[in-house]
Formats: C-alpha cells, sequence, structure tokens
C-alpha cells in the first residue's frame, strides 16, 4: 500500500530563511511524488513532481526537493522563504495502478512565514 | 493559462437533499477525478473517471455518489442524499494524454455544507 507521512503540521520561519517541509513515502511500486501548494481559498497548485528522472527536482518559486529512495523521503526546500510562500503543502504519491493514477496526499504542513 | 474551473464555490444544502457538483475541466484532457475534503483532515481520492466510464472509485465513493459527463465540457459530481458528513470540500481534477506521468490539475474546490 502507498501512503506519506509529512513529518510536520505546521513550521514556521522568519522571511528570508530557509524553508525545510519534510515528507517520507511509501511505495511498493517506483513512485511519482509530488508537492503541492494551496493558499488560503485556492485550488491546488503543483509546485514541482519526481517521476523517475532526476533526483533533485526543481519546482515553481524557487521550491526544490530531493528524492532520496534509501531514505524513502521527498523533502521540500527553499533556500529564502517570502511572505508569499505562506500556504499549505501537501506531499503526494501516485502508486502505478495502470493508468488511472489517483493521488495519495499527505496530513499537509502549514507554512507560516513572519516578518 | 488553461484552467478547471468548478461551481458553485459554495453549496448549502439540508440532510437528505441531492446535490450536484459542476466542473470544467481543461478542454483537451481525458482523465478526470474527483477529491475531497474534509476540513481538518486530509484530501482523498474519490474517484476517477475515463472514456465515458469510472475507472477507479474508492471505498467512500458508493451508491449515494455518481458521476457523469453530460457534454464535452463538464463532468458533474451527484451525491444522491446527503448526509451530515458530506460537508467537505470537492476538487476536480484533469490530467492529458497519460495519467500515468502527467500533473494532475485541480480546480478551485466547491465547499459543500449540508445542515
Amino acid at each position: 500500500a502507498q501512503s506519506v507521512t509529512q513529518l510536520d503540521s505546521h513550521v514556521s520561519v522568519s522571511e528570508g530563511t530557509p524553508v525545510l517541509l519534510r515528507c517520507n513515502y511509501s511505495s511498493s511500486y517506483s513512485p511519482s511524488l509530488f508537492w503541492y501548494v494551496q493558499h488560503p481559498n485556492k485550488g491546488l497548485q503543483l509546485l514541482l513532481k519526481y517521476t523517475s528522472a532526476a533526483t533533485l527536482v526543481k519546482g515553481i518559486n524557487g521550491f526544490e526537493a530531493e528524492f532520496k529512495k534509501s531514505e524513502t523521503s521527498f523533502h521540500l526546500t527553499k533556500p529564502s522563504a517570502h511572505m508569499s510562500d505562506a500556504a499549505e503543502y501537501f506531499c503526494v504519491v501516485t502508486p502505478f495502478s495502470g493508468g488511472y493514477n489517483k493521488l495519495i496526499f499527505g496530513a499537509g504542513t502549514r507554512l507560516a512565514v513572519h516578518p | 493559462e488553461p484552467e478547471v474551473t468548478q461551481t458553485p464555490s459554495h453549496q448549502v444544502t439540508q440532510m437528505g437533499q441531492e446535490v450536484i457538483l459542476r466542473c470544467v475541466p481543461i478542454s483537451n484532457h481525458l482523465y478526470f477525478y474527483w477529491y475531497r475534503q474534509i476540513l481538518g483532515q486530509k484530501v482523498e481520492f474519490l474517484v476517477s473517471f475515463y472514456n465515458n466510464e469510472i475507472s477507479e472509485k474508492s471505498e467512500i465513493f458508493d451508491d449515494q455518489f455518481s458521476v457523469e459527463r453530460p457534454d464535452g465540457s463538464n463532468f458533474t459530481l451527484k451525491i444522491r442524499s446527503t448526509k451530515l458528513e458530506d460537508s467537505a470540500m470537492y476538487f476536480c481534477a484533469s490530467t492529458g494524454t497519460s495519467a500515468s506521468t502527467d500533473t494532475q490539475y485541480f480546480g478551485p474546490g466547491t465547499r459543500l455544507t449540508v445542515l
């Protein structure tokens, strides 16, 4: 069975400091992994995705994530937080199941950015 | 940029009433999905739809739920007799030619409140 664990429900950083949002996954197959972001009253927007190419994935707005198979992790990072990064972040796995792949979401991490 | 749209943004209904949530996926997409997020909980997969039929559904998607693509643009979720526990944010998503590798694009959601 596939699952995702986001290790922190809330993360608070100061503007200009690094961001680290942690995610561990469990998958029987070679997974595809994603990070989505949800700003208040908005839909879910894709930040980045890993689909078995390069293990370091760069996304939008300066975010990146590294796939580490040995650690079953896919942590999201950003060197310098901006106020506009405050949002809910979801780590997502999709198991390969023949084409109609549902997304399995983690519980989410709420990122707060302080001036 | 093409986007998934959903209407209404907020629906309030009485328990036992039928509701229809509407989605317009991105026009050239072939795979369609519904997810829901109960307040404070994870985003959960409900159903996927391809080639005018359900391709996968979760345990949540019981006989009270149905989906339909009534024309070439709309994708609807019907709840036949709503329960209090159906109160949630419902997200529609769509993806392109290959569900195993393509990104799922989400709409802004419909907040359903069952009284």
